[in-house]
């Protein structure tokens, strides 16, 4: 069954240095991955996505995330964090040939100035 | 830009009310899905639907129902509330699965709450 797990609740960073939040999966079969994120009292947008190709995907805001195919990783990174970036961010995985999408518990990330 | 919208942002009900979420999405996306989202268990599948008439159950279909007669409206239904439902819903659309990974558009959230 495919999975993705964070193993990170809460992320901390100062306002300027890089940030990465935490996400591995688990797959059978070639990995389709997501990243989206959540402003309080919203509903979730989409940052970005592998599905082939560069192991480096860029997405909107500035962030990136790099897809591991041995360590079955797929982190969220952005070189300089902006207090705008605190929020709830969530990786998802495709499950099915239908496209529906399995969620990960969510990481908040706190960037104080 | 896609549009997902929901018929309400917050809502209050009484135990054993049927309840009606609605979900309309302007992009004419195949897919449709309901997720309730509850504090650090993430966002859990009740249903989606891949078709007008069609669905299937997600992970946790248990005491919902869906709906979809036309192909931009995706309702989900409460038959008989309960304070276990009290929770943050929300709809998604996309394109039906192509080369893999569509990409899932988000409605603002409706947040019930069952007293």
């Amino acid at each position: 069954a495919q999975s993705v797990a964070q193993p990170e609740d809460q992320v901390n960073v100062a306002e300027g240095n890089p940030l990465t939040v935490k996400c591995t999966y688990s797959v059978s079969g070639n990995p389709y991955l997501f990243w989206y994120v959540q402003y309080p009292n919203r509903g979730l947008q989409f940052l970005l996505k592998y599905i082939t190709g560069d192991n480096l995907v860029k997405g909107s805001y500035g962030f990136e995330a790099e897809f591991n195919k041995s360590q079955t990783s797929f982190h969220l990174k952005k070189p300089s964090a902006l207090v705008s970036d605190s929020a709830l961010y969530f990786c998802a995985v495709l499950g099915g040939s239908q496209g529906n999408l399995i969620f990960g518990k969510g990481t908040k990330l706190s960037v104080k100035p | 830009d896609v549009k997902v919208t929901q018929s309400s942002r917050y809502l209050v009900k009484r135990t054993g009310e049927k309840v009606f979420l609605e979900c309309v999405q302007d992009m004419d996306h195949e897919n449709m899905f309901w997720y309730r989202q509850d504090p650090g268990l993430g966002l859990r599948l009740i249903y989606f639907s891949y078709d007008v008439k069609m669905k299937e159950k997600g992970d946790i279909p248990e005491g919902y129902s869906v709906s979809r007669e036309k192909k931009e409206r995706f309702s989900l239904i409460l038959e008989s509330a309960s304070t276990n439902q009290t929770s943050m819903y929300l709809c998604a659309s996309s394109y039906r699965l192509l080369a893999g990974g569509n990409e899932q558009f988000f409605g603002p959230g409706t947040r019930l709450t069952v007293l």
